[in-house]
């Protein structure tokens, strides 16, 4: 059963801390995205990775970090210095760059 | 930064109506894309035009391509309840260093009433 996951699907953190949030694929694609949604807004591009070991920041990179040590996993960490952290966080791949981009079903970030 | 401007913001139909949702972007582009996202989940890739295409149909789904005027727009033909939800174009800009990095509209959220 192929597809992209995401973990958990809520959480819930006090001001200050790091948190971590999951994204694995076994679609066997190269890009992976992270994008973080607003309520009633669009997606906003935080950090993507082309190729293992290799990633660039997005359009609102600021407080966050990302690894890719491997093909299957993106991992995401909203540090304590991104402002307003509160948000839905989607991941997403694609098996090239000028593909579709296929979804996780997202987290719910909360801080408070 | 948002290229893809949707309108309308909101659509409320009847069952069996056409829909049609327009997007606006800024810079030229590689292909464009419209996704679906149903409330409180990920996004469903719905179409991907390219550049050098005009028109395409998937389904009851028809999106035309204006470079000339930068817009696009999708169509969902004879609408059902179930089609309700959220659409957002994304554009992969030409200039965006061949990443397909996508730029999303702020999307269109279509009711159907039964």
């Amino acid at each position: 059963d192929g597809g992209i996951t995401q973990s958990p699907k809520y959480l819930f953190r006090k001001e200050g801390q790091n948190v971590t949030l999951s994204c694995e694929q076994n679609l066997n694609h190269d890009a992976m995205y992270w994008y973080r949604q607003d309520p009633g807004q669009g997606l906003r591009l935080i950090y993507y990775s082309q190729i293992v070991n290799d990633f660039q920041k997005g359009d609102i990179a600021e407080g966050y970090s990302v690894s890719r040590e491997k093909k299957e996993s993106f991992p995401l960490t909203v540090t304590s210095a991104q402002k307003n952290p509160t948000a839905f966080y989607l991941c997403a791949s694609s098996p090239r760059k000028d593909r579709e981009q296929y979804f996780g079903p997202g987290t719910r970030l909360t801080v408070t | 930064s948002q290229q893809g401007e949707e309108d309308p913001q909101a659509l409320s139909i009847q069952e069996g109506e056409n829909a049609t949702m327009n997007c606006s972007y800024k810079t030229s582009i590689n292909n464009l894309q419209w996704y679906r996202q149903n409330s409180g989940r990920g996004l469903v890739h719905l179409i991907l035009i390219r550049s050098n295409e005009r028109e395409k149909h998937s389904g009851r789904l028809r999106v035309t391509l204006d470079t000339s005027k930068k817009s696009s727009s999708l169509l969902i033909t004879a609408s059902r309840a179930a089609d309700t939800a959220s659409y957002f174009c994304a554009t992969d800009a030409v200039g965006s260093g061949n990443t397909g990095k996508l730029i999303f509209g702020q999307g269109t959220t279509l009711q159907v009433k039964p």
